[in-house]
């Protein structure tokens, strides 16, 4: 099975410039989430994608935004770059069942995409 | 408000000499605690999943613990391959949809 894969990998963005960032999730995975991460600040979540709806949203501001597809597909935007959104990337995928236990819960990241803002 | 803490933030091994990892967690109501490995560079590589206090699981070297409030990583006789960081996240009963993860503890296994 195909793991999460995001593209892409790295880019390059100046400030006031806007980037979108695509994901596409492990087959049969309808839940993607999206995290941020810097040397300073962990792993920050953004935003949660089930079958099309963003069931939960982190504290970033507007200018982060996402959605998904039908077919489980994501992709996130950032409009108006920042130096300070220099960053990994990550995005994950689960089920996203709320059945309890089983595998249902696990999140499977893909390999992330650095942005570096100039 | 729920949290993750790991610690220590960093821990220098020499190859073979055991120890433990740490992630205590405040939330209401446990769903699942995750173990995640990740090298520099790269996404979070899934490990273990926990469910309920007294649940262990194992992997090689590695085994995890939980109880009612904190997560044990033991590293026994870890080798230099073993040196990532690695990260605890949580996902409470009443917003399953969301994880928290902790800051990580940076490993470094000396040969």
């Amino acid at each position: 099975k195909a793991g999460v894969t995001q593209t892409p990998r790295y880019l390059i963005k100046t400030r006031g410039q806007q980037v979108t960032l695509s994901c596409s999730p492990i087959s049969g995975h309808r839940s993607v989430s999206w995290y941020q991460q810097t040397p300073g600040q962990g792993l920050q979540f953004l935003f949660e994608y089930f079958s099309e709806t963003q069931r939960n949203k982190g504290n970033f501001p507007g200018r982060f935004s996402g959605r998904q597809f039908s077919n489980s597909r994501s992709e996130m935007n950032v409009s108006t770059l920042e130096l300070g959104d220099s960053a990994l990337y990550l995005c994950a995928s689960s089920l996203g069942a709320r059945g309890r236990g089983g595998a249902h819960n696990e999140q499977f990241f893909g390999p992330g995409t650095r942005l570096t803002v100039l | 408000e729920d949290q993750v803490t790991q610690s220590p933030e960093a821990l220098r091994l020499q190859e073979g000499e055991s120890s433990s990892l740490n992630c205590s967690y405040t939330v209401s109501g446990l769903r699942g605690l995750f173990w995640y490995r990740q090298d520099p560079g790269k996404g979070p590589e899934f490990l273990f999943t926990l469910y309920s206090a007294g649940e262990e699981k194992e992997k090689e070297r590695l085994k995890a613990t939980l109880t009612k409030k904190e997560s044990f990583l033991h590293i026994t006789a870890p080798k230099p391959e073993d040196s990532a960081t690695y990260l605890c996240a949580v996902q409470a009963e009443y917003n399953f949809n969301k994880f928290y993860f902790g800051s990580g503890t940076k490993l470094n296994v000396k040969p």
